[in-house]
């Protein structure tokens, strides 16, 4: 079956801008993390969606939001960006809610480069 | 706060020599530890899941072990498309939520 799909791959940005990127789980499961990983933090929990509700949210400041559609896909947004928002940021999704289980399955990841 | 800490940061191997991996850990309410492999430009692919102190897993050359503090990922014979690096994570229970926090990572070379 398929994998988690994320789009778009690479993106170039520049700084104050904003991103959107998506996240399509895999079909049948409901939850939805994203992370964010830099060479020098590894991998940062941003936020955990579970039926297009928020479960958890990772110490990130408010320009980073995200939301769940009722097709399980995701988005997370992040706005007036900053250069240190440049990362890879990655997806992963599980059949039931994260928290319960650490048995995540991760997309190939969308890298965002801000100027 | 919960941490998790890799060693070594990377390693170099020759093909066929075996060597572990350490992942150390402070975390109250801990609910599990979870193996990862990461290859270049991809996202992370689980590999085990240990859940008490003793508990061990297998998977072709690969071995995880747990205890109360640490857990080693054992590679037996390695050969060069073990080549990757592997992430710890942790999963813990808060009041907050349970949160799954990883570390920075051991990258593994291995030669021909």
């Amino acid at each position: 079956k398929a994998g988690v799909t994320q789009t778009p791959r690479y993106l170039i940005k520049t700084r104050g801008q904003q991103v959107t990127l998506s996240c399509s789980p895999i079909s049948g499961h409901r939850s939805v993390s994203w992370y964010q990983q830099t060479p020098g933090q590894g991998l940062q929990f941003l936020f955990e969606y579970f039926s297009e509700t928020q479960r958890n949210k990772g110490n990130f400041p408010g320009r980073f939001s995200g939301r769940q559609f009722s097709n399980s896909r995701s988005e997370m947004n992040v706005s007036t960006l900053e250069l240190g928002d440049s990362a890879l940021y990655l997806c992963a999704s599980n059949s039931g809610p994260s928290t319960d289980t650490g048995e995540l399955f991760f997309g190939e990841g969308s890298r965002l480069t801000v100027l | 706060e919960d941490q998790v800490t890799q060693s070594p940061e990377a390693l170099r191997l020759q093909e066929g020599e075996s060597s572990s991996l350490n992942c150390s850990y402070t975390v109250s309410g801990l609910r599990g530890l979870f193996w990862y492999r990461q290859d270049p430009g991809k996202g992370p692919e689980f590999l085990f899941t240990l859940y008490s102190a003793g508990e061990e897993k297998e998977k072709e050359r690969l071995k995880a072990t747990l205890t109360k503090k640490e857990s080693f990922l054992h590679i037996t014979a390695p050969k060069p498309e073990d080549s990757a690096t592997y992430l710890c994570a942790v999963l813990s229970l808060k009041t907050s939520g349970s949160r799954l926090t990883f570390g920075e990572g051991t990258q593994l070379t291995v030669n021909p």
